[in-house]
């Protein structure tokens, strides 16, 4: 089983600033990597696929990168929407998994 | 307008059994893979079953291999997940996701509470 590891797992930052989350696999899973937000007491939704493509209708603040074990996601100026937990999965191979997730909090 | 509405969820005591439904909408239910994923109260995403979808490959975590079946109906445009020997463990909120053109999913349920207790 791929494990994923994302850091940090709570990230405090102001309205407008830049927030960068990233993702490691433990074995590659070459650009097989999707994002998701969830707000509380929502279902998540798709941000990112293919560890650069963003899902249809979301903000170009939005961007991934990275392949193999390292990917990131990058807000570059927070909106107070954009406040959530975000969650990397790999679907590179069976079974699927998902990142413990970093939370983006308010600073 | 895609839509996924799950059922079935409840209180089941430890060992018993339970089946969830996703009834799909909006789209053309046999040309798309699904999954059900599931998570427990305050804890992150896990998937747990996948389906293929034609309905002939399935695929499943460790953690339910043997005890759950996930199946599909396209002339209902129904996702089933079958669920016995229930743990206390199992307690979750469980989500249909409707699979893009890889397995990552761009469509999501409310999800359906699972609550395995004595």
């Amino acid at each position: 089983e791929i494990v994923m590891t994302q850091s940090p797992a709570t990230l405090s930052v102001s309205p407008g600033e830049r927030a960068t989350l990233s993702c490691r696999a433990s074995q590659s899973v070459s650009s097989n990597l999707a994002w998701y937000q969830q707000k509380p007491g929502q279902a998540p939704s798709l941000l990112i696929y293919g560890a650069s493509t963003r899902a249809t209708g979301i903000p170009a603040r939005f961007s991934g990168s990275g392949s193999g074990t390292e990917f990131t996601l990058t807000i570059s100026s927070l909106q107070s929407e954009d406040f959530a937990v975000y969650y990397c999965q790999q679907y590179y191979n069976w079974p699927q998994t998902f990142g413990q997730g970093t939370k983006v909090e308010i600073k | 307008e895609v839509q996924l509405l799950e059922s079935g969820g409840g209180l089941v005591q430890p060992g018993g059994s339970l089946r969830l439904s996703c009834a799909a909408s909006g789209f053309t239910f046999s040309s798309y893979a699904m999954s059900w994923v599931r998570q427990a109260p305050g804890k992150g995403l896990e998937w747990v079953s996948g389906i293929s979808a034609s309905g002939g490959s399935t695929y499943y975590a460790d953690s339910v291999k043997g005890r759950f079946t996930i199946s599909r109906d396209s002339s209902k445009n129904t996702l089933y997940l079958q669920m016995s020997s229930l743990r206390d463990e199992d307690t979750a909120v469980y989500y249909c996701a409707k699979a893009a053109s890889r397995y990552y999913y761009d469509s999501w349920g409310q999800g359906t509470l699972v609550t395995v207790s004595s």
